[in-house]
């Protein structure tokens, strides 16, 4: 089984401010990597797919980058909507896993 | 849009099937998944159905105990899930495969809350 760790656990931060986020996977997933943008109590919504190609709708803040193992999510100026939890998820192998998330919350 | 239904509370040990109605896309030309969520924690995925229904992935903690399929004629997908236990308790979410592949999922439906207690 591939294991995805996200890095920091928490995040904090300003409005305006920039963020990155970081998804290590325990062996080569290739780009075979997405992120998962969640709010409390709604479902999670598909940032980014294929290591960095947005998903529809998703805005130009958010890019993702990498390949391999080591994988990053940037949201290059924080609006007040993007404080969230943020997930990544590989399907390079099975079973396709996630990894334990990375909260974002303001400071 | 992705439809749940069929949550809510058994005690441990017994059954509970979940089914999922799809709309707004050609049901059959994509896989679809379920995802899960502990109250409190991360996505976990469940089990993983082809187009066709023809192949089937189950994560670990549930091979031999849940069972996916998928009737495209009322495009519906179905989760069987027996044998419950308490860490099943979760939110599950029925998911759409993007473009083709097994993942990643572009479409998740609401969720629905299964209670395994007693």
């Amino acid at each position: 089984e591939i294991v995805l760790t996200q890095s920091p656990a928490t995040l904090s931060l300003s409005p305006g401010e920039g963020a990155t986020l970081s998804c290590w996977a325990s062996q080569s997933v290739d780009k075979y990597l997405a992120w998962y943008q969640q709010k409390p109590g709604q479902a999670p919504r598909l940032l980014i797919y294929g290591a960095s190609n947005r998903a529809t709708g998703i805005p130009a803040r958010f890019s993702g980058s990498g390949s391999g193992t080591d994988f990053t999510l940037t949201i290059s100026s924080l609006e007040p909507e993007d404080f969230a939890f943020y997930y990544c998820q590989q399907r390079k192998s099975w079973p396709i896993t996630f990894g334990q998330g990375t909260r974002l919350e303001i400071k | 849009q992705l439809l749940e239904s069929g949550g809510g509370l058994v005690q441990p040990g017994g059954s509970l099937r979940l089914s999922c109605v799809a709309t707004g896309f050609i049901f059959n030309n994509y896989a679809m998944s379920w995802v899960r969520q502990a109250p409190g924690k991360g996505l976990e995925w469940v089990s993983a159905i082809s187009g066709s229904g023809g192949e089937t992935h189950y994560a670990d903690s549930v091979k031999g105990r849940f069972t996916i399929t998928r009737d495209n004629s009322k495009n519906t997908l179905y989760l069987q899930m027996n044998s419950l236990r308490a860490e099943d308790t979760a939110v599950y979410y029925c998911v759409k495969v993007y473009n083709t592949g097994w993942a990643p999922f572009d479409c998740w439906g609401q969720g629905t809350l299964v209670t395994a207690s007693s």
